[in-house]
């Protein structure tokens, strides 16, 4: 298995606090990302990191935003969290990208409850 | 833009039934890759297989099989003689090759039952 693990695995949290998730990697893989996963929808990317301080926008980035310090260490940051943003929200990484694309391994999720 | 439509949302078979998720998927690259990736009750995904996009052969994995069709935009999934342990949230998605990473277009997932 991968090794990459999320932080806090549960959390409840009210709304107009900040709440930082944690993903962790052991693998040395160069990209990571966060995404969503909403009943009907599926997951939906969020923001993902290419290299240390390099960050993206996804398809669902606002009221997130995102760090990468170091290779190992990518955090999710809700601003000001809403009921909205209840969700489960998994961290996966991958190693390369363009016609060497391979698959992406997912963390463990982290369910979020904005009351 | 890309899209992933699993028009299956739940799905309930009896143990040994063959079963046949369907995924159909849009985009405008050239070259793309599939996958498939399943989500057991405990909740975490599984990586079940990867397909490009110029590679048309069709795969099978012990009692997995996956048929790609780029001519329908198909990249259907079957289950041979499902087993309970099937059970599961099967997801199909979607990875341009011009994509910075493997930024990955999901469907919206198809449930499986599968009752002893």
């Amino acid at each position: 298995d991968a090794g990459i693990t999320q932080s806090p695995r549960h959390k409840v949290t009210e709304t107009g606090t900040p709440v930082t998730l944690r993903c962790h990697q052991t693998e040395n893989h160069r990209y990571m990302y966060w995404y969503r996963q909403d009943p009907g929808h599926g997951l939906r990317l969020i923001h993902y990191s290419y290299g240390v301080k390099d960050t993206d926008k996804g398809e669902v980035s606002d009221g997130y935003s995102v760090s990468r310090s170091k290779t190992e260490d990518f955090l999710l940051t809700l601003e000001s969290a809403t009921s909205s943003q209840t969700s489960v929200y998994f961290c996966a990484i991958s190693a390369l990208s363009g016609h060497l694309n391979t698959e992406a391994f997912f963390g463990q999720g982290t369910r979020l409850t904005v009351v | 833009a890309q899209k992933v439509t699993q028009a299956q949302t739940e799905i309930s078979v009896v143990e040994k039934e063959d079963v046949t998720l369907d995924c159909v998927y849009e985009t405008r690259d050239t070259t793309y890759y599939l996958f498939w990736y399943k989500q057991p009750p405990s909740g975490e995904l599984v990586f079940l297989i990867r397909r490009n996009s110029f590679d048309e052969q069709n795969e099978i994995s012990g009692r997995y099989s996956w048929n790609f069709q780029k001519s329908t935009s198909s990249f259907n999934f079957t289950i041979t003689a499902s087993q309970v342990v099937d059970s599961a949230v099967y997801f199909c998605a979607l990875s341009g090759a011009n994509n910075a990473g493997n930024m990955l277009t999901f469907g919206g997932g198809t449930r499986l039952m599968v009752k002893p």
